[in-house]
């Protein structure tokens, strides 16, 4: 069965710092990976996918995430954190259904930047 | 841009009501799912479709069901609602599988 784990509740950096949320999943195939941003009173928002090709994968507002095969991880990053970067993150997989294919999230890390 | 619109922000129902909760597109997408969020737990998919009259469960499905009989809409039917099942209500669509999903505003959902 496939999964997503995100290990960190809430992770907390400072303005200008460089952030890492954290992610890994298990998954039969290949890994077909998402991160999704929510803000306060919004709707989810995608950042950036992995489908195949180079394992650094540049997305929104100026984030990026590396695949790791061999760690089977999916961290997103960013170089500067910015006080209206605070959000809840979620990182996604493509699992397998019986008939089609559906994407499982998981449990979400709030980030919080603090100027 | 791709528009998922979901007919209610909030509603509040009571114990044991029959509950719909409505979801459009606008995009010709072929996928759409439903989901409910609930803090801590993250997303948990209840059902998703991938063609119209075709549906699959997903992780969470006990007390739901859902109706797709045009592509653009799909409607996740509480049967007799309880208070378990009050929650943030997310409705998203797809054009293909490797692709991202598109969320509509989500219905929050209390019952009482």
């Amino acid at each position: 069965a496939q999964s997503v784990a995100q290990p960190e509740d809430q992770v907390n950096v400072a303005e200008g710092n460089p952030l890492t949320v954290k992610c890994t999943y298990s998954v039969s195939g290949n890994p077909y990976l998402f991160w999704y941003v929510q803000y306060p009173n919004r709707g989810l928002q995608f950042l950036l996918k992995y489908i195949t090709g180079d394992n650094l994968v540049k997305g929104s507002y100026g984030f990026e995430a590396e695949f790791n095969k061999s760690q089977t991880s999916f961290h997103l990053k960013k170089p500067s954190a910015l006080v209206s970067d605070s959000a809840l993150y979620f990182c996604a997989v493509r699992g397998i259904g019986t008939g089609g294919f559906k994407t499982i999230f998981g449990a979400g890390t709030r980030l919080f930047v603090k100027a | 841009d791709v528009k998922v619109t979901q007919s209610s922000r909030y509603l509040v129902k009571r114990t044991g009501e029959k509950v719909f909760l409505e979801c459009v597109q606008d995009m010709d997408h072929e996928n759409m799912f439903w989901y409910r969020q609930d803090p801590g737990l993250g997303l948990r998919l209840i059902y998703f479709s991938y063609d119209v009259k075709m549906k699959e469960k997903g992780d969470i499905p006990e007390g739901y069901s859902v109706s797709r009989e045009k592509k653009e809409r799909f409607s996740l039917i509480l049967e007799s609602a309880s208070t378990n099942q009050t929650s943030m209500y997310l409705c998203a669509s797809s054009f293909d599988w490797n692709e991202k999903l598109f969320f509509g505003s989500g219905t929050q959902l209390s019952v009482l």
